[in-house]
């Protein structure tokens, strides 16, 4: 069975950073990209950041650029992602995603985790 | 940028109704349009991929169609396990985005 376990999420302050793991299992990690994906209280879904297969090609949103920096460790199955000046509007539900094939950017996300909750307040 | 435009913002319907979905791209995205179904408290689930492709387990109720800017999601007939907000996604370039979703409610 397919799983992704999101792990690092909290309460930080204006400026703070984070660093948020997911643990997958179940699937060949390294055959696969993966995502992050947000979604703040009551807002639709909004893609962060991407990062291809064992090429390791990372793609972000403009909201994000300059500021968060997704990586993994095939070697423990773990997607990453580094959050470094975060505001009040990265306050959100973090869940990781995985895309739907393998070998390629077939990015539509067949399994996503249960989430980590992220909130950036003073 | 792409921007999805999702409509309407929510529906209002009974089981056994028929629902269509609307999907509007900003430019010219061909097929790769996804839709995902979110229940309260649950991460979304793929229904969709690359427009009409359903994915693994979802019932044939669920279909999609077009190409292009406009697609469309359509539930043939509404079950109760059915009622809930659905997004669709493109994965035609970065960014990936989001539509901003349909609520279908009884």
């Amino acid at each position: 069975e397919v799983q992704l376990l999101e792990s690092g999420g909290g309460l930080v302050q204006p400026g703070g950073s984070l660093r948020l793991s997911c643990a997958a299992s179940g699937f060949t990690f390294s055959n696969y990209a993966m995502s992050w994906v947000r979604q703040a209280p009551g807002k639709g879904p909004e893609w962060v950041s991407a990062i291809s297969d064992s090429r390791g090609s990372t793609y972000y949103a403009d909201s994000v650029k300059g500021r968060f920096t997704i990586s993994r460790d095939n070697s423990k199955n773990t997607l990453y992602l580094q959050m470094n000046g975060l505001r009040a509007e990265d306050t959100a539900v973090y869940y990781c995603a995985k895309t739907g094939r393998g070998f390629g950017d077939y990015h539509w996300f067949d399994c996503w985790g249960q989430g980590t909750l992220v909130t950036v307040s003073s | 940028e792409i921007v999805l435009t999702q409509s309407p913002a929510s529906l209002s319907l009974s089981p056994g109704e028929r629902a269509a979905l609307s999907c509007r791209a900003s430019q010219n995205i061909k097929n790769y349009l996804v839709w995902y179904q979110q229940k309260p408290g649950q991460a979304p689930r793929l229904l969709i991929y690359d427009s009409s492709t359903r994915a693994t387990g979802i019932p044939a109720r669920f279909s999609g169609s077009g190409s292009g800017t406009d697609f469309t999601l359509t539930i043939s007939s509404l079950e109760p396990e059915d009622f809930a907000v659905y997004y669709c996604q493109h994965r035609s370039s970065w960014p990936l985005t989001f539509g901003g979703g349909t609520r279908v409610e009884i």
